[in-house]
């Protein structure tokens, strides 16, 4: 099940290196983000997400930085490893509902 | 670890023909959606499902399309007279309550395809 097209960007980074994932998001009243990864074959799968009132959260080896003043998101991901390899995509939702709008992803690729 | 599965994983189809995607959400979940996804494009929210009702959809989610729970355990996705653009992966997910913030696990989806 693939879940990406031919022209998704692509960050190779080498095993053992830090990983950063950009998203610029689109709607400035958007209050709640969350970070997807999805590998292939898959269905996207929760990272970790962010709410407004923050401009940064960390989990087990990932890091979400927001900057509300330029609508940026990024995922930091520590000491990339094989099982990183995904497609990473970010989603935002500004009206406490379910409709949710989704980032077009970027593919990451970690090189052994 | 609990999962939601969906079936088929590819369903091929003629226009104008009707289809069902079928979910299974986890068992204790109360809250299921359908995202699709067509080639090369984002994900897109089509509708959110509770307590037998649709409580959210978008605009994607027309007159074409309908959501059911038919038992205790199936979540389907109908369109009754497919068109070449409803061509995509088809996600199922579902969430133990339904806040925004809740959590959504996600179905390793259906791929339709619509010749």
């Amino acid at each position: 099940g693939e879940s990406v097209g031919l022209h998704l960007p692509t960050l190779s980074v080498q095993e053992g290196d830090n990983s950063i994932i950009n998203c610029a998001y689109s709607n400035s009243a958007s209050d709640y983000f969350i970070w997807y990864k999805q590998e292939s074959g898959k269905g996207p799968q929760f990272i970790i997400d962010i709410r407004s009132n923050m401009d940064k959260r960390q989990g087990q080896r990932v890091t979400v930085l927001l900057n509300k003043t330029v609508k940026h998101l990024s995922l930091q991901i520590a000491a990339t490893q094989p099982g990183d390899s995904a497609v990473y995509f970010c989603a935002e939702n500004s009206d406490y509902g379910q409709n949710f709008v989704f980032g077009p992803g970027t593919r990451l690729s970690v090189l052994p | 670890e609990p999962e939601v599965t969906q079936t088929p994983s590819h369903q091929v189809t003629q226009m104008g023909q009707e289809v069902i995607l079928r979910c299974v959400p986890i068992s204790n979940h109360l809250y299921f959606y359908w995202y699709r996804q067509i080639l090369g494009q984002k994900v897109e929210f089509l509708v959110s499902f509770y307590n037998n009702e649709i409580s959210e959809k978008s605009e994607i989610f027309d007159d074409q399309f309908s959501v059911e729970r038919p038992d205790g355990s199936n979540f389907t996705l109908k369109i009754r007279s497919t068109k070449l653009e409803d061509s995509a992966m088809y996600f199922c997910a579902s969430s133990e309550r339904g806040r925004y913030t809740d959590t959504q696990y996600f179905g390793p989806g259906t791929r339709l395809t619509v010749l």
